[in-house]
């Protein structure tokens, strides 16, 4: 199963870019890199996937590195309610089935 | 659509104790998974379904059971409640295998 590396925790100020890196260096072919995040206790909230291209929705943008090694999400003007844990997650695929596998994520505080 | 629904939110058993957390969603969506949160950590897949019918274990599925005899429900069973069972609890679901997941907003069980 691929694995993730994410930094501990970020600071980023208000208005600013938030750029949460992951590293994913195991990852299969097949395998998409999607992101979460989670606020407070609440349940995580999706963002965004990508397989090899770059990919931008309302929310965020996601950068994957041509070998697809490592991945980059970027809040473009982070605000005080971004703050909250951000997990990158390999979708895993045994025996044709599909999980998830969460790690301990990147805790990001936005500063005002 | 309500999404996904979690009862109940919060829920206080004896040790021994048996229940069911419940889990509905209303999207026709045919990927659902359960998931626990400890204090400080990342989620830990218990158990997930690709469809009605067909269950499978994830990371942690001691001491739990699950069934899927419709698209729409996925309750989780405590069989016989232990302290180390105190957690949050996320069920989680979508639409197919590449989408991003919509969480529950959790139940927030304690074992005593």
């Amino acid at each position: 199963d691929a694995k993730t590396t994410q930094p501990t925790s970020m600071d980023c100020a208000e208005g600013r870019a938030a750029n949460l890196p992951c590293n994913h260096s195991t990852i299969s072919g097949n395998e998409y890199v999607y992101w979460y995040r989670q606020i407070h206790s609440q349940g995580p909230q999706y963002i965004i996937h990508g397989l090899k291209n770059n990919e931008t929705n309302e929310m965020a943008s996601l950068i994957i590195t041509e070998d697809r090694k490592s991945s980059t999400l970027i809040l473009p003007h982070a605000t005080l309610r971004d703050t909250a844990v951000y997990y990158c997650i390999v979708r895993v695929a045994p025996s044709g089935t599909y999980k998830y596998i969460f790690g301990t994520g990147t805790r990001l505080k936005v500063l005002a | 659509n309500a999404g996904v629904t979690q009862t109940p939110k919060f829920q206080v058993l004896k040790t021994g104790q048996s229940m069911t957390l419940q889990c509905a969603q209303d999207m026709n969506h045919e990927y659902m998974s359960w998931y626990r949160q400890d204090p400080g950590m990342g989620l830990r897949l218990i158990h997930y379904s690709v469809g009605a019918g067909i269950t499978d274990q994830g990371e942690v599925p001691n001491g739990y059971n699950v069934s899927r005899s419709t698209t729409e429900d996925f309750p989780l069973r405590l069989l016989s409640a232990a302290p180390s069972q105190t957690s949050v609890y996320f069920c989680a679901s979508s639409y197919g295998t590449v989408d991003g997941y919509t969480f529950g907003s959790g139940t927030r069980l304690t074992v005593v």
